[in-house]
This record gives structure tokens, C-alpha cells and sequence, in this order.
């Protein structure tokens, strides 16, 4: 069974005060490994997607990264409008994606 | 401009009720999918379809149902079978035929008993 596991829970962060966020996975065969942003109340909003090991995107001040086990979101420099939870998914052979509960990012100004 | 639209956004099931979720997408994707979110939780997948006319269960289907008879819709029916129906409701779609596609959601739908 695919397992995807996010750490920290919660992180609050002064503005300006870069930080990473994990998203460790377990999963047979992975096709794909998914980033999104979520305000509250509203759906998930697709970031970035890593297909292997080595791979890295960039959007603004984001930037993902991926290795065999786990993928880093690494926010440089946040800004309060940064704020908002983040969400790891993976897909291996089939359509499905298994999520991560999520790690929600506060920044202060 | 392309989306996909979840409504109501708010719902309220009185028990022994059944209700409806409505998602409309005009991405002209193929797959379609429902998740269910509760505080603390990943996503977990309800129902998905890959093509119009058929749909598979996803992990926690009991007590739920979905038709997809068009290939821009997808409604999710809450059936009073299911015991713990309070949460919040997602809709997506992706391109089928690839893994790796990139699923887009829509704003939700929040459902709470009476």
C-alpha cells in the first residue's frame, strides 16, 4: 500500500525566513509525485509535478526537489501570502493519488 | 476560463437522508475523481472515472454512489448509509491516458448533519 507521510504538522515562520517542508513516500513503482497549495476553505491548487530522482522545479519561491524516498518543498524568503497548507501525493501504476495529510505554513510579517 | 465547479458549497443532511454533490468540469478531461477530507487527514479517493459510462470505487466507497453519464459531470450521491458523512468534499480531473497527469480540483463542498 502506497503510504506518503508529511512533516512538520504546522510551521510558522517569520517573513523572510526560508524553510523546507518533507514529504516522505513509500510506494511501488512511483509515475509521479504531486505538490499543491491549499487556502482554507478552497480546493488544492497544483504546483509542481517530479517524475524522478534528481529532478527539481521552481515557481516563484517555491522549489521542489525529489529523491528515491522523499521530496523537499523549500520555500525561500516567504511572504505572508505564502501561508497556506501544502500537500504531498504520489502516484505509482494507476490513476490514483495516495495524499499526505498535509503541512500548513503560517508567515508572519 | 476553464475550471471545474463544485455546489453547493455548503450542505446540510438531515438522517436518514440522501443528497446529491454536483461537479461540472469544462477542462474537457476525461477522468474524473471524488476525495473526501477530514481535519488531520490526507485526501482519500471515493469514486473515479476514467470514461463516460463507467466509474471504480477508490478506497472508501461504502455509502456513497456516482453516475457519469456526460462526460463534463460527475455527481456524487451521499446516501443515509453512510454513518459519518460530515466533512469536506472534492471533486477533480485530469487527462486520461498517462500517469503523471497533474489532477485539478475544484472549491469544494462542505457537508455537515442536522
Amino acid at each position: 500500500e502506497d503510504q506518503v507521510t508529511q512533516s512538520p504538522e504546522a510551521l510558522r515562520l517569520q517573513e523572510g525566513e526560508s524553510s523546507s517542508l518533507n514529504c516522505s513516500y513509500t510506494v511501488s513503482g512511483l509515475r509521479g509525485l504531486f505538490w499543491y497549495r491549499q487556502d482554507p476553505g478552497k480546493g488544492p491548487e497544483f504546483l509542481f509535478t517530479l517524475y524522478s530522482a534528481g529532478e527539481e522545479k521552481e515557481k516563484e519561491r517555491l522549489k521542489a526537489t525529489l529523491t528515491k524516498k522523499e521530496s523537499f518543498l523549500h520555500i525561500t524568503a516567504p511572504k505572508p501570502e505564502d501561508s497556506a497548507t501544502y500537500l504531498c501525493a504520489v502516484q505509482a501504476n494507476d490513476y490514483k493519488l495516495s495524499f499526505g495529510a498535509g503541512t500548513t505554513v503560517t508567515v508572519r510579517a | 476560463d476553464g475550471g471545474i465547479t463544485q455546489s453547493p458549497k455548503y450542505l446540510f443532511r438531515k438522517e436518514g437522508q440522501n443528497v446529491t454533490l454536483s461537479c461540472e468540469q469544462n477542462l474537457n478531461h476525461d477522468a474524473m475523481y471524488w476525495y473526501r477530507q477530514d481535519p488531520g487527514q490526507g485526501l482519500r479517493l471515493i469514486y473515479y472515472s476514467q470514461i463516460v459510462n463507467d466509474f471504480q470505487k477508490g478506497d472508501i466507497a461504502e455509502g456513497y454512489s456516482v453516475s457519469r453519464e456526460k462526460k463534463e459531470s460527475f455527481p456524487l450521491t451521499v446516501t443515509s448509509a453512510q454513518k459519518n458523512p460530515t466533512a469536506f468534499y472534492l471533486c477533480a480531473s485530469s487527462r486520461r491516458g498517462r500517469v503523471g497527469q497533474p489532477q485539478h480540483f475544484g472549491d469544494g463542498t462542505r457537508l455537515s448533519i442536522l
